[in-house]
């Protein structure tokens, strides 16, 4: 029930298109769901976050579609360019109840073609 | 305005041995958690600490341990290495213990 399952393990798009990642959660008490991206030999830098309050939050090229019933949230990256190869985890915890720790994803290994 | 910060970067041990990693939060925080990541993984949380005491642990043995200075700076320790301790060690540091978490560039820690 604390898993966070991610799909696909790897994704390959041509420079412009758009990747879309996607995870799903088990657990209801999860309440923040952030995005990170990790370049080979770098800690995980923070991409855009939601709060199940709102089902869409986009930043820039970014975006986070939330689906509450089906208890599934996705990144969107928008013309994705060569610059945006690395790998991207989503999270989750539920702050509101007590539970600080993040549950990580297993990680999208993304290549973006010039 | 410094990023939370790791020291050391590499590091190569062996079995048996004991090492201590280092992390300084962003300015501002006073709330630090380690995670461990293996290669081709997520991070896995370790332990958070807040106040300068150890308030959420994760499945790790009592192998790994810590410690919080009253300058919210944060060590970990991990005592009798064992291979599978390889990975990459992550600091995050947040605003408080509900505020988003910042990552570190990690410790690379090698056990031979």
């Amino acid at each position: 029930q604390q898993q966070v399952k991610q799909s696909p393990q790897s994704l390959i798009v041509q420079k412009g298109g758009i990747s879309i990642i996607n995870c799903a959660y088990e657990n209801t008490a999860f309440d923040y769901f952030p995005w990170y991206q990790q370049f080979p030999g770098k800690g995980p830098a923070l991409l855009i976050a939601i709060r199940p309050d709102v089902s869409e939050k986009k930043e820039g090229r970014f975006t986070i579609s939330f689906n509450k019933s089906a208890k599934q949230f996705s990144l969107h990256i928008m013309d994705s360019q060569p610059g945006d190869s690395a790998t991207y985890f989503c999270a989750a915890n539920s702050p509101t109840s007590g539970t600080y720790k993040y549950i990580f994803g297993t990680g999208t290994r993304l290549k973006v073609l010039a | 305005d410094a990023g939370v910060t790791q020291s050391p970067t590499h590091l190569i041990k062996t079995r048996g041995q004991q090492v201590t990693l280092r992390c300084s939060p962003k300015s501002g925080h006073d709330t630090v958690s380690w995670y461990q990541q293996a290669l081709g993984q997520g991070p896995q949380f370790i332990f958070q600490y807040y106040e300068e005491e150890e308030r959420q642990r994760g499945n790790f043995p009592d192998r790994f341990s810590g410690h919080q200075f009253p300058n919210y700076s944060s060590e970990l320790n991990v005592n009798a290495l064992l291979l599978g301790d390889s990975a990459l060690y992550l600091c995050a540091s947040s605003l408080d213990r509900q505020g988003t978490q910042y990552f570190g560039p990690g410790t690379r820690l090698l056990v031979l």
